[in-house]
């Protein structure tokens, strides 16, 4: 399974952007990025995924590198509720899900 | 239901007994996954299933667990002779599909005493 790096915590204000890095420099062509987040005391939960273009959704974007080898996970205004442990995820399809210990958040009031 | 369901939410078992878990996937989710999460680390992947079958099992770590999902929906994760390392919260998620976006249940906390 190809290797993702992320910084252990950040920290970040109540209503500011945030920018969450993984690098994954083995990255295979097939390889889809995936991001989960895991709240206190629930499951892991699906954030975003892309393969080469940028990707928005209600939670999230995602800004992949053109060379793929590292991307962010951009969450546009920051609240209490986004304190959570994020994972940064390679999979082909057909893969499982391979969790590293991802960057735990911190969101000042 | 909504999500993938798991029972119990809570689990106090004495070392030496076995223990059952459940999962109730999403309606429809052909792909089952059971997870092992230990404080302060990520998931641990244990065991695939693709309808019936356990597609890949390489995440069990010995002999002592078993899964089954016998009609390909609902599944129980098996632990026998319970050690007080099995102590974990065991986490089930289910997809349409092997390798799209998996929902994942809140957890089985099990606690081997």
């Amino acid at each position: 399974d190809a290797k993702t790096t992320q910084p252990n915590s950040m920290e970040s204000n109540e209503e500011e952007p945030v920018h969450l890095p993984c690098n994954h420099s083995t990255i295979s062509g097939t390889d889809y990025i995936h991001w989960y987040r895991q709240l206190p005391s629930q499951g892991p939960e699906y954030v975003i995924h892309g393969l080469t273009s940028n990707v928005n959704n209600r939670m999230a974007s995602l800004a992949i590198a053109e060379d793929r080898k590292s991307s962010t996970l951009i969450l546009h205004r920051a609240t209490l509720r986004d304190a959570a442990v994020y994972y940064c995820i390679l999979m082909n399809r057909d893969d499982k899900i391979i969790f590293g210990k991802g960057t735990r958040l911190h969101i000042l009031p | 239901g909504a999500g993938v369901s798991q029972t119990p939410s809570n689990k106090v078992t004495e070392k030496g007994k076995y223990v059952e878990l459940r999962c109730d996937p999403i309606s429809g989710h052909t792909a089952l996954y059971w997870y092992r999460q230990s404080l302060g680390q990520g998931p641990e992947f244990l065991i695939y299933f693709q309808g019936t079958g356990a597609a890949d099992d390489s995440g069990l770590p010995n002999d002592r667990f078993f899964a089954v999902r016998p009609e390909g929906s609902v599944s129980t994760l098996k632990i026998q002779r319970t050690e007080r390392g099995d102590s974990a919260v065991y986490l089930c998620a289910s997809s349409r599909l092997r390798g799209v976006r998996a929902f994942f249940g809140q957890g089985t906390r099990l606690t081997v005493v």
